[in-house]
Formats: structure tokens, sequence, C-alpha cells
């Protein structure tokens, strides 16, 4: 099946960094999703971003399907971004749900 | 409007019994979908449902089952618990199978 790999797996930063995220996948992909995961395990939806460029207030993500690949970009870093970032796609066929990443641990200290 | 629910929030139970989850969707969304999480890892996927037909399944034994019920609701089943069954299990609805997926808060399980 398809693979999924996100760097770094850890991250801390002081509040007001620039961070970004990454996430590769070993095949195409027509489903690719960002969440951030709270301490208490819900998944928040980020994005929904299979190609191309999008971007909401502070945060911005890019895919690049050809070279199978997306960022997570994260601006002037607050207390609140701390959490669990995962990266999951779907592959296609219908068979099979979303395939997720180990997550990227991001601490924000004030 | 309100997301996806999931039932009952906290679970403990003990080594072969069984237990069940529930889970409502989002209004409108036909595609329930199952993922179990232990901890430090990424969710991993169980079940996939569509229009109450199972369109996919992951790696994992039958003890467990899922069904989709006439209004999309779901429901996981675990036969025959296992302390490895511990996690937080957590259901996904979309409009489509391959489309945006959302998920609800989860529901831990504990097997003693």
């Amino acid at each position: 099946g398809i693979q999924v790999e996100q760097s770094p797996p850890d991250l801390i930063l002081q509040e007001g960094a620039n961070s970004t995220l990454r996430c590769n996948f070993s095949d195409s992909v027509n489903n690719l999703q960002w969440f951030h995961q709270n301490p208490w395990g819900q998944l928040i939806n980020l994005f929904y971003i299979p190609s191309g460029t999008k971007q909401n207030g502070r945060l911005s993500a890019t895919t690049v399907a050809t070279e199978r690949y997306s960022l997570l970009y994260i601006s002037s870093s607050q207390t609140t971004d701390s959490g669990v970032y995962f990266c999951a796609v779907y592959s296609g066929g219908g068979a099979d749900g979303l395939t997720f990443g180990k997550g990227t641990h991001l601490i924000i200290q004030p | 409007d309100a997301g996806v629910t999931q039932s009952p929030t906290h679970l403990i139970k003990t080594r072969g019994q069984q237990v069940t989850l529930r889970c409502s969707p989002i209004s409108g969304h036909k595609s329930v979908s199952w993922y179990q999480q232990v901890l430090g890892q990424g969710p991993q996927f169980i079940f996939q449902y569509y229009e109450k037909e199972e369109r996919g399944r992951g790696n994992f034994p039958d003890r467990f089952s899922a069904r989709q019920f006439p209004n999309y609701s779901s429901e996981l089943n675990v036969n025959a618990l296992l302390l490895g069954d511990s996690a937080l299990y957590l259901c996904a609805s979309s409009f489509e199978a391959v489309r945006e997926q959302y998920f609800g808060p989860g529901t831990r399980l504990t097997v003693t």
C-alpha cells in the first residue's frame, strides 16, 4: 500500500516563529488532507489539498502531486498551535480509507 | 450544523467481552469510515461504508465488523476483546467515498 512519511517528527519553537512541515507519499493520490489533533484527540480539518496551494489565515499548504509531497506552513506561531499535525492521503480505487503519516508533534513555547 | 457524533465517549471493557461503538455522520454525508488510533501513532483505517455497503476494509481481524443503517449512521463491533484493542476509535464522514473526510471526537476504549 501507499506509504506516507512526515518530517520532522518533533518540533519545538518559540511563539512568533514560522515553521514548515513536510509530507512525502509513495504513489499518486486522489485526496490529501492535513489535520491538527488537539490534546483531547479531536482531528481538526486544516486543508483538503490533493494539488495546488491554499491559505487560511496564518496557515497555508502546497501539494506538488507530480513530485509526491505536500508542505504545511505555519506563520507567527501561537501556543494554541501546539499539538500533532497529520498528513493523510487517499490513493484511490474506492477500496481504501485514508492512510496517515506518523505525525509531527509541534510544541510552541511562550 | 452538527458535526460527526460518536457514542460513548469513554468505555472500559474486560478481555473477551464484546463492544459496540456508534457514529452519526454529518447530515447529507453518505460515507462513513472507522479508524483505530493507538497511543503515539496515526489513525489506522478499519472500514469504509458508502450507501450502506462496505467499500473497503483495512488490515484488521474478523473480530472487527461494522454496518451502516438506512439513515447512514454506523456501528462498529469488536468481539473477543484483547488488551491490544485499547485505543481511540474515530469515525469520519464524507459526502462521497473519496471526498474530504470529517472526524468525530472519538470513543476511547480501554480493555483491562
